[in-house]
């Protein structure tokens, strides 16, 4: 199994650009889910999905796009790209059911919007 | 005041030494602690975790929580370099399968 697999693992942006971060898991999670992690900030949630065509909000969402087609796969769409939003981001898998709530993380992808 | 509350350091120590990693919490609703360990440019991974009160050993870590003091710490025996991480605490919240996470703590372990 690769586990939770993110690509790029780098990029770099002008102000303005769109772009897919691409996230894909093989171990059947039904939960999926979208962090950004800054200096002095820790892990914070960007969007989440419980399964295949639903997905919602976390706690900063703004400025990004999700969709959940399928099970394994879980796109994150940066709209209009902003300097703010160069971060480390981090895309994460887990069963629906069963406690505790282990999430596995994928190796992130650092980006930089100039 | 944030749910979880997290002392970021940086905690640095002479190989051998005992490390403390500690995290508070707010919401008395939490039932399981868990201890996430992040090496440099990657993702953070479960170390182990415990339910409810009470001590749980796994080799040379020890997790404890303390439900009354709202109070949860790591204890890393005979540190090693190779212990060189940031230590994240994690408490899942409800039954939407989200973590509420603390900021982390930098290790450093000098031979």
């Amino acid at each position: 199994n690769a586990g939770v697999t993110q690509t790029p693992k780098f990029q770099v942006l002008k102000t303005g650009q769109s772009m897919t971060l691409q996230c894909a898991q093989d171990m059947n999670h039904e939960y999926m889910s979208w962090y950004r992690q800054d200096p002095g900030m820790g892990l914070r949630l960007i969007h989440y999905s419980v399964g295949a065509g639903i997905t919602d909000q976390g706690e900063v969402p703004n400025g990004y796009n999700v969709s959940r087609s399928t099970t394994e796969d879980f796109p994150l769409r940066l709209l209009s790209a902003a300097p703010s939003q160069t971060s480390v981001y981090f895309c994460a898998s887990s069963y629906s059911q069963g406690a505790p709530n282990e999430q596995f993380f994928g190796p992130g992808t650092r980006l930089t919007v100039l | 005041q944030k749910e979880v509350e997290q002392d970021p350091g940086p905690l640095s120590v002479p190989e051998g030494a005992i490390v403390s990693l500690n995290c508070t919490y707010s919401n008395s609703a939490f039932q399981y602690f868990m201890w996430y360990r992040q090496y440099s440019r990657k993702g953070p991974e479960l170390l182990m975790y415990t339910y409810s009160s009470g001590n749980k050993e796994d080799g040379r870590f020890t997790a404890q929580v303390d439900k009354s003091s709202k109070y949860i710490s790591l204890f890393i025996r005979d540190s090693q370099p190779s212990d060189s991480a940031t230590y994240l605490c994690a408490m899942p919240a409800g039954n939407n399968r989200k973590l509420i996470w603390g900021l982390g703590t930098s290790l450093a372990v000098n031979p």
